[in-house]
């Protein structure tokens, strides 16, 4: 079975000081590996994807993600965060290879204090 | 090109009324998924169809809650006897067929509240 943890369910930072959201994945096959953004009352955004290829994925608006097997984590980063940032971040393994049966972490709410 | 379109965006319903929630994918689009997320948690992954096909349906509960891809016209997500506890968002997504590497766009989500 797939299944992902994401530490923090709220991180709070400074503007312009680096973001960091944590996530880990459990899977027993090669795992495509997600991050959404979700903003009030709105859909899922993605961020980024890992889809096997290079193991440092860039994303939109500035965020990145580096998969590391041996830790079987896939967090996200940004070195400078913007207020406009603060949303609520899922981390998402696919179940399967080939469909879009997602499993989501239980997500990160970003705060960024002026 | 339009993305994902989800209606109604909030649906009020009595307890023991029936909801029901549309889901037009983005073009050229022919898989559909919809997901749930009850209040503070994540995404919980309900069904996936495809167009005339239910592919997978381990995510739906087993009682009340169907849904349906048409040849033509939108994917529906029909809850029967709605209950308190159906109150979350509900998000449809879609993909293209094909290569794994495309991902699924999501809507805005239809938000019920069951009264």
């Amino acid at each position: 079975a797939q299944s992902v943890t994401q530490l923090g369910s709220h991180v709070s930072v400074s503007e312009g000081a680096l973001v960091l959201l944590r996530c880990n994945y459990s899977s027993s096959v090669p795992p495509y590996l997600f991050w959404y953004v979700q903003y009030p009352n709105q859909g899922l955004q993605l961020l980024l994807k890992y889809t096997s290829a290079a193991t440092l994925v860039k994303g939109i608006n500035g965020f990145e993600a580096e998969f590391k097997k041996s830790e079987t984590s896939f967090h996200l980063t940004k070195p400078s965060a913007h207020m406009s940032d603060a949303a609520e971040y899922f981390c998402a393994v696919s179940g399967t290879s080939g469909t879009y049966k997602y499993i989501f972490g239980t997500g990160t709410r970003l705060k960024v204090l002026a | 090109n339009a993305g994902v379109m989800q209606n109604p965006r909030h649906l009020v319903r009595r307890r023991g009324q029936e909801a029901r929630l549309r889901c037009s994918p983005m073009k050229g689009h022919s898989h559909v998924y919809w997901y749930r997320q009850l209040p503070e948690e994540g995404l919980k992954f309900m069904v996936y169809l495809q167009k005339e096909n239910i592919i997978d349906e381990s995510g739906m509960p087993k009682e009340r809650f169907s849904a349906e891809f048409p040849k033509e016209g939108p994917s529906i997500l029909r809850i029967q006897q709605v209950v308190r506890g159906d109150s979350a968002a509900y998000f449809c997504a879609s993909s293209p067929p094909g290569s794994p590497n495309t991902e699924a766009f999501f809507g805005q989500g239809t938000r019920l509240t069951v009264v």
